[in-house]
C-alpha cells in the first residue's frame, strides 16, 4: 500500500535559519509528488509539485524540493525562513488515480 | 477563476443525525475528491468522483457516501453521525484524475 512518512512532527526555528523537511514515500509505480501548506486559519494551499523532468522543483515563497527517486524522497527546503512561514506542511503523493496520500504533517514554528 | 467552494463552512449536529456537505469545483475541473482531516489521523482520503462516477474509495464505513452531478458539483453525506465523525471535511478539485488537486476551505463538522 502507498504510504508517506514525514520525519518531523514539530520543528522550531528562528528567523533566517535554513529549513529542510523530510518526506519519504512508498509506492512502486510512477508518482506525482506534492507539498501543501496550511497557514493558521487558512485552507490547504499548493506549495510545489513534481510530475517529471528536473528533480529540483521550485515553488512559491522561495521554497524548493528535490526528488530523489533512489531514496523515494521528496524533501522540502528553504534557505532562510521567515516568521510568516509558520504553518503546517504536508507532503503528498498520488499514483495514476485521483487519490492523494498525505504524510502526517510537520508543524513549523518560526520565532521572530 | 474562483476557487473551490464548500458549504456550509460550519455545522453542529448531534449523534444519530445525518449531514450533507456540498462542494463546487473550480470551473472546468471534472475530478472531485474528499478528505477528512482530524488532529489524530491527519488527512485521510474519503472518495474521488470523475464524470459523475465514484472512481476510488478510502477506508471509511458505508455511512459515508457521495455523489457528483453533471456540472461536476459534488456532495458527500454522512448518516448516523458518531462523535468520531467530528472533523474538517475538505473537498479538492482537479482538471484530470492524476492532476494537481486544489482544496476548498473545508466544512468544520462538530458532532455532539
Amino acid at each position: 500500500a502507498q504510504s508517506v512518512s514525514q520525519h518531523n512532527h514539530h520543528v522550531i526555528l528562528s528567523e533566517a535559519a535554513s529549513l529542510e523537511l523530510g518526506c519519504n514515500y512508498s509506492y512502486g509505480g510512477t508518482v506525482n509528488l506534492f507539498w501543501y501548506v496550511q497557514y493558521p486559519g487558512q485552507h490547504l494551499q499548493l506549495l510545489l509539485k513534481y510530475f517529471s523532468g528536473d528533480p529540483l522543483v521550485k515553488g512559491i515563497k522561495g521554497f524548493e524540493a528535490e526528488f530523489i527517486k533512489s531514496k523515494f524522497s521528496f524533501n522540502l527546503r528553504k534557505p532562510s525562513v521567515q516568521w510568516s512561514d509558520t504553518a503546517e506542511y504536508f507532503c503528498a503523493v498520488n499514483g495514476l488515480r485521483g487519490k492523494l496520500i498525505f504524510g502526517q504533517g510537520t508543524e513549523l514554528s518560526v520565532k521572530p | 477563476k474562483a476557487g473551490v467552494t464548500q458549504t456550509p463552512r460550519y455545522l453542529i449536529k448531534t449523534r444519530g443525525q445525518q449531514v450533507t456537505l456540498s462542494c463546487s469545483p473550480i470551473s472546468g475541473h471534472r475530478s472531485v475528491s474528499w478528505y477528512q482531516q482530524t488532529p489524530g489521523q491527519g488527512l485521510q482520503f474519503l472518495f474521488e468522483y470523475f464524470s459523475e462516477t465514484q472512481r476510488n474509495k478510502g477506508n471509511f464505513p458505508g455511512r459515508f457516501s457521495g455523489r457528483q452531478f453533471s456540472n461536476s458539483r459534488s456532495e458527500m453525506n454522512v448518516s448516523t453521525l458518531e462523535l468520531g465523525d467530528s472533523a474538517l471535511y475538505l473537498c479538492a478539485s482537479s482538471f484530470a484524475r492524476a492532476d494537481t488537486q486544489y482544496f476548498g476551505p473545508g466544512t468544520r463538522l462538530t458532532v455532539l
